[in-house]
């Protein structure tokens, strides 16, 4: 089973529509969440990290559900600068230095 | 405010020549460092990383090694590039939580490499 797994897409939306991404992971023991972004031929940089209780940053939420061992991303509002690669990234555990990446969910807003 | 500084951008390389790619932070001190490599159409693959000067933990044997020269200087090589080798170099830092936990990594614009 992968340790980080995402839909790899593409999703097509126009701009204004909602978008949903989800991620599962594999290790029970992390304990960090991220979502970053990645542009097409650069390097990925962090949108937002993600907490237990859910948060929000402007038109993005994440959500996490550990029992299930599930990652979500919410996207309200798409803008053309939205489209972008979605990276799912995980931590390997308490005292672990190491973050796992997935292989990210393309996402093309369309005018 | 921290930044981090990769270079050279962009390499080709003929198989078998030697590599030196190299990453150097500013704004923080004893940071972790990382490389990654990430290969057409792939995932990040974590190749090294360090939590001090001199020290260095390899993830997947091959024919890369890296070095720390400095507390904020991160130094991946070859010595006999392969073809495999080609892909997106990306070095990254994070601070260092009191749990030993992975911190939130930034990373740099990355080293784009041709092995041909």
């Amino acid at each position: 089973r992968k340790e980080v797994e995402q839909d790899p897409g593409p999703f097509n939306v126009p701009e204004g529509a909602t978008v949903a991404f989800n991620c599962t992971y594999s290790n029970s023991a992390s304990q960090s969440f991220f979502w970053y972004r990645q542009d097409c031929r650069k390097e990925p940089k962090l949108l937002m990290s993600v907490y237990s209780s859910g948060n929000e940053d402007g038109r993005f939420t994440a959500q996490l559900n550990r029992a299930s061992q599930y990652i979500s991303l919410l996207i309200r509002d798409s803008k053309l600068s939205d489209s972008a690669t979605y990276l799912c990234v995980v931590n390997s555990g308490a005292g672990s230095y190491q973050l796992t990446f997935g292989k990210g969910t393309k996402l093309s807003v369309i005018p | 405010s921290q930044t981090i500084h990769q270079w050279p951008a962009t390499l080709v390389q003929p198989v078998g020549s030697p590599l030196s790619l190299e990453c150097t932070v500013e704004g923080t001190s004893n940071p972790n460092l990382y490389w990654y490599r990430q290969a057409a159409g792939r995932g990040l693959q974590l190749l090294f990383y360090s939590v001090g000067i001199g020290q260095i933990s390899s993830e997947v044997p091959q024919n890369l090694s890296a070095s720390r020269p400095q507390d904020r200087q991160f130094i991946l090589s070859s010595k006999k590039l392969l073809l495999s080798d080609s892909g997106f170099y990306l070095c990254a830092w994070s601070f260092t939580l009191y749990s030993g936990s992975a911190d939130t990594q930034y990373f740099g614009p990355g080293t784009r490499l041709t092995v041909l």
